[in-house]
């Protein structure tokens, strides 16, 4: 059964850089079928995709976020990453990560969120 | 603000059918198919319908999807308690090239 775990700090100053690793368990990451990506949901709101990247490295962002993410991925840790910088109380949420198949783009496997506050 | 538009709550009672709706355009649900997500309190969303209307295995047939022209549906029979949840449609976007959610609905089993 494949599982994702979100791990990295649970509290970020403003203006400084947000930091998560997702680690994937009874599966391998180089699956030619599938992106992983990242999803987010401030407290009390809805989601909001983050980006996604395959394998081989080729990414996509939310435009209204790319200037400030950056998506990488380590096969041989099975693990993949997301940067955010300049963050701010509106980046205060639950970071999701999850698996998504390339031909519909569903989300079918999902960590179970760390919850990231931005405050000083 | 969410590309996709959905009714922020809805209920019904044990053993009625609901139905909840999504909105979307062109460029998301007109040209590409949609999903369906549960999450229940204090969890991670689940998928319960990709492809307009395919279960996932172990996802109850009391769920099913529809759509047409740039909406989408999702229905729930025999409703039960354990339905109480956030649910939330989902479709690519050929403008974003990305996933765009709707802003959920409220499903509340009187």
């Amino acid at each position: 059964q494949l599982q994702l775990q979100e791990s990295g700090p649970g509290l970020v100053k403003p203006s400084e850089t947000l930091s998560l690793t997702c680690t994937v368990s009874g599966g391998s990451i180089s699956s030619s079928t599938y992106y992983w990506g990242w999803i987010r949901q401030p407290p009390g709101k809805g989601l909001e995709w983050i980006g996604s990247i395959y394998y081989s490295g080729n990414t996509y962002y939310n435009p209204s976020l790319k200037s400030r993410v950056t998506i990488s991925v380590d096969t041989s840790k099975n693990q993949f990453s997301l940067k955010l910088s300049s963050v701010t109380a509106a980046d205060t949420a639950v970071y999701y990560c999850a698996r998504m198949t390339t031909v519909t783009g569903h989300f079918d496997y999902w960590g179970q969120g760390t919850l990231v506050t931005v405050s000083s | 603000q969410s590309v996709l538009t959905q009714a922020p709550s809805a209920s019904g009672t044990p053993g009625q059918r609901v139905t909840i709706s999504c909105s979307g355009s062109s460029s998301n649900i007109g040209s590409n198919t949609v999903n369906w997500y549960q999450q229940l309190p204090g969890t991670a969303p689940k998928l319960l319908i990709y492809g307009n209307n395919q279960r996932p295995s172990g996802v109850p047939d009391r769920f099913s999807g529809s759509k047409s022209g740039t909406s989408a549906s999702l229905a729930i029979s025999g409703l039960q308690s354990e339905d109480e949840a956030d649910y939330y449609c989902a479709a690519w976007d050929d403008s974003l090239s990305g996933p765009v959610f709707g802003g959920g609905t409220k499903l509340t089993v009187l």
